[in-house]
């Protein structure tokens, strides 16, 4: 089975200011998918980021971007320019569909607060 | 378009009360899920369907049933509640790929969540 360690519970940042989240997972496989979902308050469960892990080159989206080290099974999430928009609960997930079809498995998450 | 559409939002039931939360897409994906989310659990998968007329258990699929008549609706009944049961619940749904990896470009479209508590 797979998984996923965030070890970061709790993370704070000034606006503008960039911070990273860790994430690590243990896996098997050699084909995977990795992604990294947003929780603001209000519940939402919103797409942030996704990799292939048949790609080297780490996934970018506008201020958010990875660093994907596959030999390490390490997945951080790089956040630029932090804005108060940004304070939510951060997810990192895992699917591997040879194994577990469109599952993801999630951590637990990292709670970011951006402050002013 | 709508997307994942959960009803309702927020439900307390009794213990051993009945009830079926509703999940509806409009996007024609045929895979389909449910995940609950406790405090400083992350989310776990349920069940699943990844088609009309089939279902399949997740990682906690005790007490709870399901069902996929349509390619549209995937609802989940809880026949006797629990207080253990106390979640925030979440559907979601994909497109299915055609191949392992290369056409996947579809990840999970959630839902806005059930808040459910059990007495």
């Amino acid at each position: 089975a797979q998984t996923v360690t965030q070890s970061q519970p709790e993370m704070s940042v000034q606006e503008a200011e960039t911070v990273t989240l860790s994430c690590t997972y243990d896996t098997s496989e050699n084909n995977y998918y990795l992604f990294w979902y947003k929780q603001p308050p209000s519940r939402q469960m919103i797409l942030v980021i996704r990799q292939e892990a048949y790609k080297q080159q780490n996934a970018t989206e506008n201020r958010f971007s990875v660093n994907f080290q596959k030999a390490a099974k390490s997945f951080s999430l790089k956040i630029s320019d932090s804005q108060l928009g940004d304070t939510a609960m951060y997810f990192c997930a895992f699917m591997n569909l040879a194994n577990s079809g469109y599952a993801l498995n999630f951590g637990k998450g990292t709670s970011l607060l951006v402050t002013p | 378009n709508a997307g994942v559409t959960q009803t309702p939002k927020f439900q307390v039931l009794k213990t051993g009360q009945s009830m079926t939360l509703q999940c509806a897409q409009d996007m024609n994906h045929e895979y389909m899920s449910w995940y609950r989310q406790d405090p400083g659990m992350g989310l776990r998968l349920i069940h699943y369907s990844v088609g009309a007329g089939i279902t399949d258990q997740g990682e906690v699929p005790n007490g709870y049933n399901v069902s996929r008549s349509t390619t549209e609706d995937f609802p989940l009944r809880l026949l006797s509640a629990a207080p253990s049961q106390t979640s925030v619940y979440f559907c979601a749904s994909s497109e299915v790929a055609s191949g392992l990896y290369s056409s996947y470009n579809s990840p999970l479209h959630f839902g806005n969540g059930t808040r459910l508590t059990v007495t």
